[in-house]
Parts: structure tokens; C-alpha cells; sequence
């Protein structure tokens, strides 16, 4: 497709379990970046990777957390041991290295995590 | 303090009202700025880039101010189709990071 991918759409989970959410960015996006948005509030930067450069992880709240890329293609989201709090719409967006008016960010349609 | 700061609203407007949000940061060195859309349940996506000059896309003016740090937007005559939450997205260092507003929600009515 043309567009961002995300899977799942929705993830329910029970607490303590480990879930692995996917994004395909879109082809030829050398960044990819990784948001959580709970319900009513805004985006929250996770991660963001940058072709082959070291990702930036400092939005990572807490080492449960994980992301990982092959080259510049698909990204995965790892969460060990869910709880509650974790429950939230994960977004992905891709770009291209662009800087000034022309650094688009494209998201896909994100996972929407319950964790119970 | 947050880096970009948005009134949550909600605005309340009727059809074919004149609305603006503004939008301010707090890093002076940020390099370019951003209005993206997002309905309801849905992700967000760009509405529009603001250029030092100010920029028009049909009923869309964005508007940026360095002095004050600050960034609008005015939405011309409402439409019920524009009630969404609107994001103030700035490029705050050189490279691809973007920092995202909390947005401003809009809802049009009748």
C-alpha cells in the first residue's frame, strides 16, 4: 500500500503479558517514529529512528519498553509485561530526512492497546 | 512548562463562523512549524505547513509570529466537516524531530 501500516488495529491483552505491535512505514521513509496517545490527550514521542544513525529512545518511559528497525523498513514496538496504564493508541509515522516547511510526517491508522 | 502549548477548547462555533487558535513555543531556536488535523479516533494528518510570511489554503490561514513565539491558525466560514482536533506541531531542533501541541478540539454545529 501507499500509506503508513500498522498491526493489529487492536490489541487486547491481559496484564503481564508481552505484546509486539508492527508498523510498515511508507517506502523510501528513511525515519520512522513511534507515538503512545491515551484517550483525550495528546501525542507522546516514544522513539524515533533515523536510517542507520543510533534511534533516539528518550521517550521510552520505562525499560518495559522496545522498539526495533531493520534498515528502513519494518519497525516493531515491544511491551514486556503490560499493565494497565499501558493502555493507549500507539501511532507510527514515517518521513523522509527533510528539514524546514517540507518535513511531512505520514502516520498510519495505529494499534489501539487495552490492556485488562 | 510544556514546549508547545495549546488551548484544549472546546471551541464551540456555529456554521460559517470566523474561529483561530492560537499556538505558542517555548524553544526560540525552533525552525518550522506545523498545523495537523485529527478526527475523532482517527490519526493525525498535516493540514498545513506555516511559512515566515504567513500562508493561505483556501478557508485555512496559518499565521507565525517569532517574536511572541507563537503560531495561528483562522478557520473562515466553519463547515460542520472542519470539527476535529487541531495540532500545533513544531520542528524545534535541525533534523526530524517534531514536537507535538496537546491540540485544540473544534466542534461546528448547525
Amino acid at each position: 500500500g501507499a500509506g503508513v501500516s500498522q498491526s493489529p488495529s487492536n490489541k487486547v491483552t491481559e496484564k503481564g503479558k508481552d505484546v509486539e505491535l508492527r508498523c510498515d512505514p511508507i517506502s523510501g521513509h528513511t525515519a520512522l517514529y513511534w507515538y503512545r496517545q491515551r484517550l483525550g490527550q495528546g501525542l507522546e514521542f516514544l522513539i524515533y529512528f533515523q536510517g542507520n544513525s543510533a534511534p533516539d529512545k528518550s521517550g521510552l518511559p520505562s525499560d518495559r519498553f522496545s522498539a526495533e528497525r531493520t534498515g528502513e523498513s519494518v519497525s516493531t514496538l515491544t511491551i514486556q509485561r503490560t499493565q494497565q496504564e499501558d493502555s493507549a493508541v500507539y501511532l507510527c509515522a514515517s518521513s523522509l530526512l527533510r528539514v524546514g516547511p517540507k518535513n511531512i510526517q505520514y502516520f498510519g491508522a495505529g494499534t489501539r492497546l487495552s490492556v485488562l | 512548562r510544556k514546549e508547545v502549548e495549546q488551548d484544549p477548547g472546546p471551541f464551540n462555533v456555529p456554521e460559517g463562523a470566523t474561529v483561530a487558535f492560537n499556538c505558542t513555543y517555548s524553544n526560540s531556536a525552533s525552525q518550522s512549524f506545523f498545523w495537523y488535523r485529527q478526527d475523532c479516533r482517527k490519526e493525525p494528518k498535516l493540514l498545513m505547513s506555516v511559512y515566515s510570511s504567513g500562508n493561505e489554503d483556501g478557508r485555512f490561514t496559518a499565521q507565525l509570529n517569532r517574536a511572541s513565539q507563537y503560531i495561528s491558525l483562522l478557520i473562515r466560514d466553519s463547515k460542520l466537516s472542519d470539527s476535529a482536533t487541531y495540532l500545533c506541531v513544531v520542528n524545534e531542533y535541525a533534523g526530524n524531530m517534531l514536537t507535538f501541541g496537546g491540540g485544540t478540539r473544534l466542534m461546528v454545529k448547525p
